[in-house]
């Protein structure tokens, strides 16, 4: 079965600083993976996905992702953090087969000081 | 144009009381997604609809759960009998059509409070 682990709970990064969310998944085929960005009060907004191809995606406000499928990994990162970054970060990977449903980890709060 | 809408965006019951939520999707979706988040997890998967097909209830936690739409359009998700442990937020998300390709659009949520 499909899972995704995000083992960091809490970032702390000062702004302007570099930044790595890290997400490993479990799937037994080739994934279908996803990062969302979650605002206080809002609703998850994409920032990047993976289907197949280039293994370094490109997503919105600046971010990228890089699919490794020797780590079952797709760690978040974004050069230089703007203090308008600070939110929950989700990684997720998509069902192939049924629903076609999300299967998500449990998130990383991004706090980012000045 | 109008993104996903959920109402209420909070609503507090009490518990054994029965709740209604409701769900409008992106005009011209037919996939449409509920899911459950739980504070300080990640969400969880209820149910999901496509077009006039029956609906994928493998996520609903009991029989307590359910959800209804109407062709492509509005959704509800009932929850009876509400229980402590049913407060969460409640996500729903719809898509152009079903498939891992489309991406998912979600609504604001409604945070649920059983007292």
């Amino acid at each position: 079965a499909q899972s995704v682990t995000q083992p960091d709970i809490h970032i702390t990064v000062s702004e302007g600083a570099s930044l790595e969310l890290r997400c490993n998944y479990s799937y037994g085929a080739t994934p279908y993976l996803f990062w969302y960005v979650q605002s206080p009060g809002q609703g998850l907004q994409l920032l990047l996905k993976y289907f197949s191809g280039d293994t370094l995606v490109q997503g919105i406000k600046g971010f990228e992702a890089e699919f490794k499928r020797s780590q079952s990994s797709f760690n978040l990162r974004k050069p230089s953090v703007h203090w308008s970054d600070a939110a929950e970060y989700f990684c997720a990977v998509g069902s192939l087969t049924g629903a076609n449903n999300l299967f998500f980890g449990t998130g990383t709060r991004l706090t980012v000081i000045p | 144009g109008a993104g996903v809408s959920q109402s209420p965006s909070n609503k507090v019951t009490e518990k054994g009381k029965d709740v209604e939520l409701r769900c409008d999707p992106i005009s011209g979706h037919t996939a449409l997604y509920w899911y459950r988040q739980r504070l300080g997890q990640g969400l969880e998967f209820l149910i999901y609809f496509q077009g006039n097909s029956a609906p994928d209830k493998s996520g609903l936690p009991s029989d307590r759960f359910s959800a209804e739409r109407t062709g492509e359009s509005v959704s509800t998700l009932t929850i009876q009998r509400t229980q402590q442990e049913d407060s969460a937020v409640y996500l729903c998300a719809s898509s152009l059509n079903s498939g891992g390709y489309y991406e998912q659009y979600f609504g604001p949520g409604t945070r649920l409070t059983v007292t």
